[in-house]
């Protein structure tokens, strides 16, 4: 079956502007969890939705904001963009929530830079 | 949230030789993952450990899980040319809400 996709796989934007970044998730898979991977921090865990709901959070200001529709796709926005949030952006899913040990798999990711 | 200490940061190694590579951390962990990422992709499970003192084959490579929860290692066996990318520890533990956590990524470079 068709792995996680994300759209776009790359973005150039400037600073102030806002992006929408989107995630299909497996087949069947209900949970959708962001990552951002840059060279300075590693691979950070942005929040996590299931069931439309967000379900956990990581340690990233309010800028970075995320929805899930009902097909279980999700799309992450953010705000008022900075220098600092040129990464690349990981989606990964799993058929139920990450904290119950349910393995991720994960998408190609988007790179995003801020110009 | 923990930050995991994984080493080497890099290899560079000759197709055919051993590699091993360990994280560890200061919390108890419940679970700990190894992944591999290859240039333009996101990272791949390529074992995940749940108990303590676990020692779990695939294939080539060989992950433990530490008795003391606090590390674990990945050994490859045989390197060959593809085993090329970076290999990334991460892990789950409850203070920490089970979210996942990464270490930095152990850079493999393999001379054929």
């Amino acid at each position: 079956k068709a792995g996680v996709t994300q759209t776009p796989r790359y973005l150039i934007k400037t600073r102030g502007q806002q992006v929408t970044l989107s995630c299909s998730p497996i087949s069947g898979h209900r949970s959708v969890s962001w990552y951002q991977q840059t060279p300075g921090q590693g691979l950070q865990f942005l929040f996590e939705y299931f069931s439309e709901t967000q379900r956990n959070k990581g340690n990233f200001p309010g800028r970075f904001s995320g929805r899930q529709f009902s097909n279980s796709r999700s799309e992450m926005n953010v705000s008022t963009l900075e220098l600092g949030d040129s990464a690349l952006y990981l989606c990964a899913s799993s058929l139920g929530l990450s904290y119950s040990y349910n393995e991720q798999f994960f998408g190609p990711g988007t790179r995003l830079t801020v110009l | 949230g923990q930050q995991l200490n994984q080493s080497p940061q890099s290899m560079f190694i000759q197709e055919g030789e051993d590699v091993s590579m360990n994280c560890t951390s200061s919390s108890i962990f419940n679970t700990w993952l190894w992944y591999k990422q290859d240039p333009g992709e996101g990272p791949v499970l390529l074992i995940a450990l749940y108990k303590a003192g676990e020692l779990t084959s695939n294939g080539r490579l060989t992950a433990q899980f530490g008795i003391t929860r606090k590390d674990s290692f990945l050994n490859i066996s045989a390197s060959i040319p593809s085993d090329v990318g970076i290999y990334f520890c991460a892990g789950q533990y409850p203070e920490y809400g089970n979210k996942l956590v990464f270490g930095a990524g152990t850079i493999l470079r393999v001379k054929s």
